[in-house]
């Protein structure tokens, strides 16, 4: 296994347009995450799935972002309408929820960097 | 309210000496620490966690020190090499909960 895969590592796109990124987590990890961050700041979450299902949206993810995670296993997140604001490094995480209610191997994938001219 | 705190934006050390990270946080709640070092341009990696029941954990050349009635903890890395230069983060979460909560990172910086 090689962790937490995104793709792509960096996007510049034009304000208005549509963006898609990828995250393949690790493989026997049931949580995917979504997390934002900005320039001096730590990562910021978005949102998160139990395997396929989407349980929590921070307020963070206006009606322009969507995420999918189909048959629990690769996620994606949609920015419509890209804004400048929307610039940042976008993160995915997976982790191990066990029984006792941690969660283990929380390991991050390499992000993507997202720039909106 | 910034749940969790790092108040020092950076701290430099020189080189074979110790580096002390520093945060507090604010939840009682809260009972599972992380430690995690970012470079430029790459996601962040996990370092060392504590949970509340201990009030240390060690690993190799870092150490975590839990303070759970000054709601503080501390990262020790001894002694400091310069490939330990880049930005330290501390997160913490609550049994069960779905998200880490970050602080806003401490950059290190490890002279020569």
């Amino acid at each position: 296994d090689t962790g937490v895969s995104q793709n792509p590592r960096h996007k510049i796109t034009k304000r208005g347009q549509n963006v898609t990124f990828r995250c393949d987590p690790i493989s026997e990890h049931n949580r995917l995450y979504w997390y934002r961050q900005t320039l001096g700041q730590g990562p910021e979450f978005l949102t998160y799935f139990q395997n396929e299902a989407q349980l929590e949206k921070s307020r963070l993810l206006s009606d322009r972002f969507s995420a999918e995670r189909p048959k629990g296993s690769f996620s994606t997140l949609e920015i419509q309408r890209t804004e400048q604001g929307d610039s940042a490094m976008y993160l995915c995480a997976s982790s191990f929820l066990a029984g006792t209610g941690f969660y283990y191997g929380y390991t991050f994938g390499s992000g993507t960097r997202l720039t909106v001219v | 309210d910034q749940q969790v705190k790092q108040n020092s934006p950076s701290l430099s050390v020189q080189e074979g000496r110790i580096s002390i990270l520093n945060c507090d946080y604010t939840n009682s709640m809260f009972d599972y620490f992380l430690w995690y070092k970012k470079y430029p341009a790459e996601g962040p990696t996990f370092l060392i966690s504590i949970s509340s029941i201990k009030d240390k954990n060690e690993d190799g050349r870092f150490t975590v020190f839990l303070n759970k009635s000054a709601k503080h903890l501390s990262l020790h890395i001894v002694p400091s090499q310069p490939g330990d230069s880049a930005v330290y983060f501390c997160a913490a979460s609550a049994r069960g909960n779905y998200q880490l909560i970050w602080g806003a990172g401490t950059k290190l910086i490890i002279k020569p």
